[in-house]
């Protein structure tokens, strides 16, 4: 069974310094997904990455897929307190998205 | 461009009771999958619709049931409500096939809170 851990699960850092968030899966996929959840709110997509190697950069936000590894990261650059939120990562599983499977989420707090 | 919307945004139900949750996909989307989020958790893959039948189901029990309509809108199903069924239930559509790489996109989730 394809099982996605991520970690932190919670992370407090000061506005201007960098991080990375890890995502670990169990299973061969080649697609995997970052999404971004504001609190009471719905899932806002972030990055797709669908092959190994792959790097996707937005803003401060980074991306990267190991699939040989099975673990992506999402690396914050110079944070700043907008980038507060919960960042999931999900994996396709059975292809064709027919079944994302998701981590727990990074609930990331940044402080002035 | 619609996005994808759903209804109701709020519903308090009482155990036993039964509920409907509605999607409307994304224009231009033929495929709708349900995701049940509980509070503190990742979203659970509940089911997906594709043609008007259901085309994979995560680990729910039968009393999840989904319709797909003709003009690809959805329904979520929920009898003999229990406790932890309390969640944000989140509806995503995409179009399957084709050279795009699929991706979901969720509508604002109906949160459900049943006493």
């Amino acid at each position: 069974e394809l099982k996605v851990e991520q970690n932190p699960l919670f992370l407090s850092m000061q506005e201007g310094k960098n991080y990375t968030i890890y995502c670990n899966y169990s299973t061969t996929s080649d697609r995997l997904y970052w999404y971004r959840q504001d609190p009471g709110k719905s899932l806002e997509s972030l990055f797709v990455l669908l092959s190994n190697g792959a790097v996707k950069q937005e803003g401060r936000l980074m991306a990267s897929l190991d699939t040989k590894a099975r673990l992506s990261t999402l690396h914050i650059t110079a944070a700043v307190h907008d980038l507060s939120a919960t960042y999931f990562c999900a994996v396709d599983h059975a292809g064709n998205n027919r079944k994302l499977i998701w981590g727990l989420g990074t609930s990331l707090a940044v402080n002035p | 461009e619609t996005g994808v919307t759903q209804s109701p945004t709020h519903l308090i139900k009482t155990r036993g009771q039964q509920v409907t949750l509605r999607c409307s996909s994304q224009s231009g989307h033929n495929t709708v999958s349900w995701y049940q989020q509980a509070l503190g958790q990742g979203p659970q893959f509940i089911f997906q619709y594709y043609r008007e039948e259901e085309n994979g189901r995560g680990n729910f029990p039968p009393r999840f049931s989904g319709l797909q309509f003709p003009n690809y809108s959805s329904e979520l199903n929920v009898n003999a409500l229990e406790l932890d069924d309390s969640a944000l239930y989140l509806c995503a559509s995409r179009t399957r096939g084709g050279s795009s790489y699929n991706e979901q996109f969720f509508g604002p989730g109906t949160r459900l809170t049943v006493l």
